[in-house]
Order: structure tokens, then sequence, then C-alpha cells
């Protein structure tokens, strides 16, 4: 079946340091990958998405990589900023047609000045 | 482009009302879908439709549930009557088939007291 493991939080950084969010996925087929940001108070944003085996994704300094190797779609950011607080989801696109979204638990970050 | 339009943003109401929430997807996307997130289950996917026509709604928690898409445009998730435990936040969300990305509302933040 489709899984997808997240990287349990939260996490607590400084501003400027650097940023990885683990995820590992479990899929039939050769899934698309997603990371969505929520805010707070606010709905789900696409912050990038990967569609196959060693793209990357990017957006807002935020870059991640399908690995198929190794089943994995990690976050990173080189310097996060306070405004970068926000949980953070991991998630697959089955491809059965429907597109149906499978996600992570989310990873709460906060950056604190 | 507007994105998906959900209402009411927020509601409150007492148990064993109904609650109506309401979801107007993307022009042009052909798959909507209705979500759940709480702190305890994170993001639960309800049921989701196909050119108006429910698909899957194996994620529909129990009879009081009940999801409708009338047209292309509207969509409506009932439930009849509130719980306390329904409280939570209900996410409504679009795609087209040819894409393989799903764009969500901003929620509506229901709590039945």
């Amino acid at each position: 079946g489709n899984s997808v493991t997240q990287m349990e939080g939260p996490v607590t950084l400084s501003e400027e340091a650097f940023l990885t969010i683990n995820c590992t996925y479990t899929a039939t087929g050769y899934p698309s990958l997603f990371w969505y940001v929520q805010y707070p108070g606010e709905g789900l944003q696409l912050l990038l998405k990967a569609t196959k085996a060693d793209d990357k994704g990017s957006n807002k300094g935020f870059e991640a990589t399908y690995r198929k190797e190794t089943t994995s779609f990690h976050l990173e950011k080189g310097s996060v900023q306070v405004s970068d607080s926000a949980v953070y989801f991991c998630a697959l696109s089955d491809q059965t047609g429907a597109n149906n979204l499978f996600f992570g638990t989310g990873t709460r970050l906060t950056v604190i000045p | 482009d507007a994105g998906v339009i959900q209402s009411p943003r927020h509601e409150v109401t007492e148990m064993g009302q109904e609650v109506t929430l309401r979801c107007k997807p993307i022009s042009g996307h052909d798959y909507l879908f209705w979500y759940r997130q709480t702190m305890m289950r994170g993001l639960e996917l309800l049921i989701y439709f196909n050119n108006n026509v429910p698909i899957d709604d194996s994620g529909m928690p129990e009879d009081r549930f009940s999801a409708k898409m009338p047209n292309a445009s509207f969509s409506t998730l009932k439930i009849q009557p509130s719980e306390p435990r329904d409280s939570a936040v209900y996410f409504c969300a679009s795609s087209r088939t040819e894409g393989n990305t799903i764009y969500f509302g901003e929620g509506s933040w229901l709590t039945v007291v």
C-alpha cells in the first residue's frame, strides 16, 4: 500500500540555521511526491513537488530531491527564517487518476530569532 | 485565478445541530476532495468526487456525514446531527485529471459544543 513516514516534530531552530525534515515513502508504482506547508490558522499550500526519480523540487529556498533508491524526499533549506515557522507535510500521489494524496503526520517547525 | 473557496471559515454550533460546509472548486478541475484534520488523527480523506460523482466515500466516519456535488462548481459536506468529536478543520481540495497537484481551500474550522 501507499504510506508516508515523516520525521517527528516539533523542530525548533534558530534563524539562519540549516533545516532538514526527513520523509520516506512506500508506494506501488511511481508516485509523485509533494511537500505542503500549513501556516498558523491557514490551509495547506503546495510548497514543491517532484514527479519522477532524481527530480528536484524547489521553491522559496526549500528543496527536495526524489530518491527512488532510498524511497526518500527529504526537505531542506539552507537558512531558515522566522516566517518559515509552520507545519510541513510530506505527501505522495498514487497516480491512479484521482491523484489522491497520502499524507505524513506533519512536522511542526518553529524558528526563533 | 481564484483558488478553492470554502465557507464558512469558522463555525461554532451546539451538539445535535446540523452543519453544512460548502466548497467551490477551481474552475476546470474535475476532482474534488473533502479532508478532515484533527490533532489526534492528522489529515484524513473523507470522500472524493470525479465529474460530480462520488468515487470513494470509505473515509466518511459514519452515517451522520454526507456529501453531495450537484454540479461542477459546488459541493457540500453535511453533518447531522453534529457531535463534539466532529470538531476539526475540514478542507476541500480539487485537482485536474491530467495534472497531479491537489489544491486546498483555507478550511472550515468547526467547533461543536
